[in-house]
């Protein structure tokens, strides 16, 4: 079974840019998370879709953005980028099961570099 | 949320077992034990997961202390390729919410 795919794997942008990015989660996952990893703040929550549905959302500003498709595709959006945003960008798909447990599979990562 | 402490990096010879302790002395009764281990420039990759019960699976194995305020992850018989950041991180099942919350985990170095 395929893996979580994220595109592109690297993207340099401008401040005050936008950017889209990728997330094609494990097939039959319906749950998509994505997160911001940086040296300083370290793994952080920006959301979680599922069911095309936003169900959870971190502590970031509404520049960030994000949206899921009807076959659990994902993309998130970053408007008006800051030399901040910087970071790794890693996607992770869940199978939402009717078991309390869940575990979350990691894509490699969107790396964004910003100028 | 409960919050983990772990050692900050720890070392470990090729082929002995490696146990990586975490503390989550504020866990509550529903909150499940994670485990997940970041090898440089890649993403985050789970590895086991429990709430009372030790767990064993093809990675690793989960020791979790009956009053639930530590646990330790084993691998039995590390390679060099276990060399990575192991993160111990404490959440609620799915239904509940699929945040993760990782601290600054244990850098492991596995030695020849």
């Amino acid at each position: 079974k395929a893996g979580v795919t994220q595109t592109p794997r690297y993207l340099i942008k401008t401040r005050g840019q936008q950017v889209t990015l990728s997330c094609s989660p494990i097939s039959g996952h319906r749950s998509v998370s994505w997160y911001q990893q940086t040296p300083g703040q370290g793994l952080q929550f920006l959301f979680e879709y599922f069911s095309e549905t936003q169900r959870n959302k971190g502590n970031f500003p509404g520049r960030f953005s994000g949206r899921q498709f009807s076959n659990s595709r994902s993309e998130m959006n970053v408007s008006t980028l800051e030399l901040g945003d910087s970071a790794l960008y890693l996607c992770a798909s869940s199978l939402v099961a009717a078991v309390m447990y869940n575990e979350q599979f990691f894509g490699p990562g969107t790396r964004l570099t910003v100028l | 949320d409960a919050k983990t402490t772990q050692p900050t990096s720890m070392d470990c010879a090729e082929g002995r077992a490696a146990n990586l302790p975490c503390n989550h002395s504020t866990i509550s009764g529903n909150e499940y034990v994670y485990w997940y281990r970041q090898i440089h420039s890649q993403g985050p990759q789970y590895i086991i997961h429990g709430l009372k019960n030790n767990e064993t699976n093809e990675m690793a194995s989960l020791i979790i202390t009956e009053d639930r305020k530590s646990s330790t992850l084993i691998l039995p018989h590390a390679t060099l390729r276990d060399t990575a950041v192991y993160y111990c991180i404490v959440g609620y099942p799915h239904n509940a919410g699929n945040m993760l919350t990782f601290g600054g985990g244990t850098r492991l170095m596995v030695k020849p």
